[in-house]
């Protein structure tokens, strides 16, 4: 099944830089990519989601970029501020419709250093 | 907007015992999920559901019970509680024929195991 591997799983950033987080997938299927972010003692939330046919995708000061032919997906958090620090997790799915199987990288904690 | 209640936010239970997450939404969705998060792992999925009383396993299903007794509500019961069940789960939901990858989740359900 597909696998998806993201990194770093930690990462300290000062505040005004830009962050960087990476994941990788398995299946050239997957059709669907997400962004989800997580504050301390919340669940997720959705961030950004982007489709297959998108390279590149920019709101609100994050940037996503799909590269299918390496199978990667990346978040770049520019200009980073304290309220940016949480748990990121991107997640993949193949599906179009009906129950979202998504598959979940490991997460990253960031911590924008004021 | 809606919201995504469980019950109890912490749950401590002895090795061996029964023991039940709860997981309410009013947003009327058709879909609902529950996911394990382990610190350092992601999130895995036990068990979702496309309508009430509708079940279908996820890749983490073994040592676990689920029931959709209704649209708005999902149960889960772990059927005997492990020492290495320390974990958050977390219940999540989505409209039915949704591509955008847009889960709700609930705060969460910590569960300890003396």
């Amino acid at each position: 099944g597909e696998q998806v591997e993201q990194r770093p799983p930690h990462l300290s950033v000062p505040e005004g830089d830009s962050a960087v987080i990476i994941c990788t997938y398995t299946d050239s299927a997957t059709a669907y990519f997400y962004w989800y972010k997580q504050e301390p003692g919340a669940g997720l939330q959705l961030l950004m989601s982007v489709f297959s046919n998108v390279d590149r995708k920019e709101e609100q000061g994050l940037t996503v970029l799909l590269n299918k032919k390496d199978k990667q997906l990346s978040l770049n958090l520019t200009a980073a501020h304290p309220g940016d620090s949480a748990v990121y997790f991107c997640a993949v799915s193949l599906h179009t419709g009906g129950a979202d199987r998504l598959t979940f990288g490991k997460g990253t904690q960031l911590i924008i250093q004021p | 907007g809606g919201i995504i209640t469980q019950t109890p936010k912490f749950l401590i239970g002895q090795e061996g015992q029964k023991l039940t997450l709860k997981c309410q939404q009013n947003f009327n969705h058709d879909t609902m999920y529950w996911y394990r998060q382990d610190s350092g792992k992601g999130l895995r999925l036990i068990y979702y559901s496309i309508t009430e009383n509708d079940l279908q396993k996820g890749d983490l299903s073994e040592g676990y019970d689920a029931s959709r007794e209704k649209k708005s509500s999902f149960s889960l019961t772990v059927t005997s509680a492990q020492k290495n069940e320390m974990a958050v789960f977390l219940c999540a939901s989505s409209i039915a024929q949704t591509n955008t990858g847009q889960l709700y989740f609930g705060e969460g359900s910590k569960l300890t195991v003396l």
